[in-house]
């Protein structure tokens, strides 16, 4: 079965510190695995894509990576400030001749000052 | 700057009231997707379309319809709100015609419709 799954479910942080977030596939046959973040009351944003031959992504403070062997995910948030409080959500692609996105159900972060 | 919009933030429905959805986005995408999302639960697809006119199911259609006339306009329709349809729903636009909404190119979202049926 096609699942993706994501941990912890939330995450309370101190601002300024880093923090990792994970993302575990069974999804057959890989297309590329995408990290969206989501502002609480506003639809998900594009982080990174990452295709099966690239293994890490970077978007300023966040840097994904990505194990295609052990089908596994993570997204590093350095120094985190308070407007990275939001859901982060682990969006994995089949690579069929129908159309197959499955999402995770998401990490939800809070950063403290 | 790709932008999607979605006609209501919030909207209270009755049982049994025919519901409208509206989404439109403004840059020329081939692709439009409806979602909803509830706690707990990734994203689930309800229908998608990739061109005018076209529409396609997703995992979870029943109860629900869509309409694509114009390309930028994407809709959907609840027939006969129920209260398990109480949920945030989510209009995507992409551009990669080739992939036909494949899943390979990178969704862009509205703000989301909070839909509560009471």
């Amino acid at each position: 079965k096609n699942q993706v799954e994501q941990s912890p479910q939330s995450l309370i942080i101190l601002e300024g510190k880093n923090c990792t977030l994970q993302c575990n596939y069974t999804v057959s046959p890989f297309s590329n695995l995408r990290w969206y973040k989501q502002d609480t009351g506003r639809g998900p944003v594009s982080l990174t894509i990452m295709t099966f031959s690239e293994n890490t992504k970077s978007n300023g403070r966040y840097t994904a990576t990505l194990d295609a062997d052990t089908k596994q995910s993570s997204l590093h948030i350095t120094a985190s400030q308070l407007s990275d409080s939001a859901s982060y959500i682990c969006v994995v692609s089949l690579h069929t001749g129908g159309f197959k996105t499955i999402f995770g159900a998401g990490t939800r972060l809070f950063v403290k000052a | 700057d790709v932008k999607v919009t979605q006609s209501s933030r919030y909207l209270v429905k009755r049982t049994g009231e025919k519901v409208f959805l509206e989404c439109v986005q403004d840059m020329d995408h081939e692709n439009m997707f409806w979602y909803r999302q509830d706690p707990g639960l990734g994203l689930r697809l309800i229908y998608f379309s990739y061109d005018v006119k076209m529409k396609e199911k997703g995992d979870i259609p029943e109860g629900y319809s869509v309409s694509r006339e114009k390309k930028e306009r994407f809709s959907l329709i609840l027939e006969s709100a129920s209260t398990n349809q109480t949920s945030m729903y989510l209009c995507a636009s992409s551009l990669n015609p080739f992939l036909r909404g494949r899943g390979g190119e990178t969704q862009y979202f509205g703000p989301g419709t909070r839909l509560l049926v009471l």
